[in-house]
């Protein structure tokens, strides 16, 4: 199964700061990748698919880059309620995996 | 969107059977568009992929949990369910059920979730 490690674990950064969550695949996954918000107590919420596209709703601050093993989401300016867990998930390969996860925190 | 939620049991004895299941309102779950699935969340594993249905009644699951689990739909209920067999500490988690694109297998939207917990 293709791993997915996340780094880093914890970022602690300032409201209007620039965030920059990597993702790494144990293979390449070429842009079949996603990322999930999490807040605490609340479901996950797909951010972004294919590596880059925004899901409906998603404000334009949030980012993703990369093919093959290495992707970045990048949140442009942290907004309060930005601070969350953030997860990546590939598709390219059964079965369906996630990362760990990367907090970010105030 | 659609709204999913999870019913079932927060306590499960060990080596008893979970069953839960997820009511889909806002949208029909006879679509070719998108299949239904869970997903589980614990600290030690973090987020992983159960399995899912379609319609049809057509399944996929984890091969880590496949002789385990089966997910079933009751289109006429608008629900989807899971059963997982011979449950363990290992499978306390939050489970949830989710929303998937067909073909592209992302999850969207995702219940709120529910709590297992297995113990005697």
């Amino acid at each position: 199964e293709i791993v997915l490690t996340q780094s880093p674990a914890t970022l602690s950064l300032s409201p209007g700061d620039r965030a920059t969550l990597s993702c790494r695949a144990s293979q390449s996954v070429r842009t079949y990748l996603a990322w999930y918000q999490q807040k605490p107590g609340q479901a996950p919420r797909l951010l972004l698919y294919d590596a880059s596209s925004r899901a409906t709703g998603i404000p334009a601050r949030f980012s993703g880059s990369g093919s093959g093993t290495d992707f970045t989401l990048t949140i442009s300016s942290l907004e309060p309620e930005d601070f969350a867990v953030y997860f990546c998930q590939q598709r390219t390969n059964w079965p369906l995996t996630f990362g760990g996860g990367t907090k970010v925190e105030i | 969107q659609p709204q999913l939620q999870e019913s079932g049991p927060g306590l499960v004895k060990p080596s008893e059977t979970l069953s839960l299941t997820c009511t889909v309102s806002g949208d029909s779950i006879s679509t070719s568009s998108y299949y239904w699935g869970w997903i589980r969340q614990s600290p030690g594993k973090g987020l992983e992929w159960i399995g899912y249905i379609y319609y049809t009644g057509s399944t996929y699951y984890n091969p880590s949990l496949k002789s385990r689990v089966t997910i079933s739909v009751d289109t006429s209920k608008n629900q989807f369910s899971l059963n997982l067999d011979s449950m363990n500490a290992a499978d306390t988690a939050v489970y949830y059920c989710a929303r998937g694109s067909a073909g592209d297998n992302w999850f969207d939207p995702w219940g709120q979730g529910s709590l297992v917990i297995v113990s005697s």
